[in-house]
């Protein structure tokens, strides 16, 4: 049982343009989470989904950021128009139906989007 | 707005003796708490939790301990052993919502 796949590892974009990372969460695995990691920052929660909808989105920037985990195929966060303050390594997490959204949660390896 | 703050960024201990994180949080609400192991270039992994209703829980050589009235948990590894230098990150939640986690304790475990 494959664990939570993230995709690309590495990520660099110019200012301006578009970030698209992908998590494909733990097969079984119906809830995504996304988190961002600062330097010397802990885990930011961003965003929260299950299949084909958003539950919270509390923790994401109000403007370029979106976030989708369609009914096929793997979750997508994006951010158009990055700047250099979204360079940050982003960790998508996803846990069982039964967890909790408090519950273990499975983490992905992470992306790390350097923005220049 | 820092909930939950892990003071110490890094920790220095000889293999087979204990290390002991820290964690403290400000939110009297939060009632689930985790910690997470995280290797470089790995995304953090489950480590052990405790619910608000316990002080204390163990899981072979890692116990967390829970003070409710000082807002305050640590993680205890003995023996400890190379392989646990990792960064450590505590979280809590509440009410079974989302998660909020520390700014991490890297671990160094000296053989």
């Amino acid at each position: 049982n494959a664990g939570v796949m993230q995709n690309p590892r590495h990520l660099v974009r110019r200012r301006g343009q578009e970030a698209r990372l992908r998590c494909s969460p733990m097969k079984g695995h119906s809830h995504v989470y996304w988190y961002r990691q600062l330097p010397e920052e802990g885990l930011k929660f961003m965003v929260y989904l299950q299949k084909e909808n958003i539950i919270d989105e509390s923790g994401m920037p109000k403007e370029r950021f979106s976030a989708e985990f369609p009914k096929e195929g793997p979750s997508i966060l994006r951010i158009q128009q990055v700047v250099r303050g979204d360079s940050a390594a982003y960790f998508c997490a996803s846990s069982p139906q039964t967890s909790g959204r408090a519950g273990e949660q499975y983490f992905g390896p992470g992306t790390r989007l350097t923005v220049t | 707005d820092q909930q939950v703050k892990q003071n110490s960024p890094s920790l220095s201990v000889q293999e087979g003796r204990i290390s002991i994180l820290n964690c403290d949080y400000t939110n009297s609400m939060f009632d689930y708490f985790l910690w997470y192991k995280k290797y470089p270039a790995e995304g953090p992994t489950f480590l052990i939790s405790i619910s608000s209703i316990k002080d204390k829980n163990e899981d072979g050589r890692f116990t967390v301990f829970l003070n409710k009235s000082a807002k305050h948990l640590s993680l205890h590894i003995v023996p400890s052993q190379p392989g646990d230098s990792a960064v450590y990150f505590c979280a809590a939640s509440e009410n079974n919502n989302d998660m909020r986690f520390g700014a991490g304790t890297r671990l160094t475990v000296k053989p």
